[in-house]
């Protein structure tokens, strides 16, 4: 079993839809977890980090950690074309000297 | 937000050559940068950190005589693949983390060696 499991779909939306995102992991060490936007050959952005369990938003984005089920989603509401990317979990055990573990990816698309 | 700057995009290579891909962080001083390699679809395989001033430490699986790693000074780290073959094209990304501990992608290489 890997240590975070991500479906990589492609997962595909009409524009406007509420889209839910979500990983699931293995190690109850981990503490900190962000979320990730890659687009087509291109390096990952930095979207959400949060600690511990609980919800995060910002803006047209929601970060939800669930500990107890060692699971974590990400929430776009209002989904635009211009969300169309691969979107990566990431979690660590660690805080400033993290070297974060990454999910595979989930394919997003969002039509118009 | 922090930039770091990957060059180059693209590089194209004979196989038996050796190709270097830098990686600088722009406007903070990274004490360690990450270099990744991913597939399509698939996710970022950490192939090595690399700490300023000292030798980089390696994951298990990944040739170090393969892939030199250099991190001469606080904003710079250079990948060499050397003598590289077919199955060594792939998308190369570094990342750089800065003081507080964020961390900062570039943009990748794609490497296609023929």
């Amino acid at each position: 079993q890997k240590e975070v499991e991500q479906d990589p779909g492609p997962l595909s939306v009409p524009e406007g839809a509420i889209v839910s995102l979500n990983c699931t992991y293995s190690n109850s060490a981990f503490q900190y977890f962000m979320w990730y936007r890659q687009y087509s050959r291109k390096g990952p952005e930095l979207l959400m980090y949060t600690y511990s369990s609980g919800n995060k938003e910002d803006g047209r984005f929601t970060a939800q950690v669930d500990k107890s089920s060692k699971y974590i989603s990400l929430f776009i509401r209002d989904s635009q074309p211009s969300d169309s990317a691969t979107y990566l979990c990431a979690m660590s055990a660690s805080g400033g000297s993290y070297i974060p573990t990454f999910g595979r990816g989930t394919s997003l698309i969002v039509h118009p | 937000g922090a930039v770091v700057s990957q060059h180059p995009s693209r590089v194209i290579c004979k196989s038996g050559t050796s190709v270097k891909i830098e990686c600088r962080s722009l406007d903070f001083q990274a004490t360690t940068m990450f270099w990744y390699r991913q597939f399509p679809k698939q996710s970022l395989m950490l192939m090595a950190t690399s700490n300023e001033g000292s030798k980089a430490t390696y994951e298990q699986g990944v040739e170090k005589d393969k892939f030199l790693i250099n991190h001469a000074s606080l904003t710079l780290s250079t990948l060499t693949v050397t003598s590289a073959h077919p199955e060594d094209s792939s998308f190369y990304i570094c990342s750089a983390r800065d003081q507080i501990g964020e961390l900062f992608f570039g943009e990748g290489s794609r490497l296609t060696v023929l």
